[in-house]
């Protein structure tokens, strides 16, 4: 099975600086995505930013870029440009791409605290 | 374009009672998937249906079913609620399973058992 780790349980980060969040992650898959969550206060789960394993290219959503490196195992987000907006749970979270099932692993996550 | 919904926001229940769960995705969405997110646990696959059939089900009791209707909404139940079942469920859909689809998620229901 497939486990993803994210390593810091908090973080903190002062507004217009920039945030990195580390996730790592286990697999003897070569093909999967992996995905970034937010999760704020209201609880609903927010789509980030995605990456398919075998496209090289980081994956960028405006201030949000990841770093993905396959053979590390390793796929980190930067948040640039920090707003208040961005406090919130972040979760890590990795699907395989079999046709058996499309469920997401997450990591534990890491709760981003953004301050003025 | 509304988005998931999920009833009820909270629920309180005493153990041994069972308790039923609604999700109703995006409009045109056929794919729904259940999670359960604890503090202890982290967020968890329960199950996930698509056209009225069970597609694939996480490593949970028996005791956690679920269903999905012809108009795609989805209903998940626990029977013999259980202290450890308390928890945040939540419930996404897609358009249709599939590595490359995007979830969007409801805002839970807050389950809490006494």
């Amino acid at each position: 099975a497939q486990t993803v780790t994210q390593s810091q349980p908090e973080m903190s980060v002062q507004e217009a600086e920039t945030v990195t969040l580390s996730c790592t992650y286990d697999t003897s898959e070569s093909d999967y995505y992996l995905f970034w969550y937010k999760q704020p206060p209201s609880r609903q789960m927010i789509l980030v930013i995605r990456q398919e394993a075998y496209k090289q290219q980081n994956a960028t959503e405006n201030r949000f870029s990841v770093n993905f490196q396959k053979a590390a195992k390793s796929f980190s987000l930067k948040i640039s440009d920090s707003q208040l907006g961005d406090a919130a749970m972040y979760f890590c979270a990795y699907r395989s791409a079999s046709n058996s099932g499309y469920a997401l692993n997450f990591g534990k996550g890491t709760s981003l605290l953004v301050t003025p | 374009k509304a988005g998931v919904t999920q009833t009820p926001r909270y629920l309180i229940k005493t153990r041994g009672q069972q308790v039923t769960l609604s999700c109703s995705p995006i409009s045109g969405h056929r794919s729904v998937s259940w999670y359960q997110q604890t503090p202890g646990q982290g967020l968890q696959f329960l199950f996930e249906y698509f056209s009225e059939t069970q597609r694939n089900k996480g490593n949970f009791p028996g005791r956690f079913s679920g269903r999905q209707f012809s108009n795609s909404r989805s209903e998940m139940n626990v029977s013999t609620l259980e202290l450890g079942d308390s928890a945040l469920y939540l419930c996404a859909s897609s358009y249709r399973p599939g590595r490359n689809e995007k979830l969007f998620f409801g805002s839970g229901t807050q389950l809490s058992v006494l």
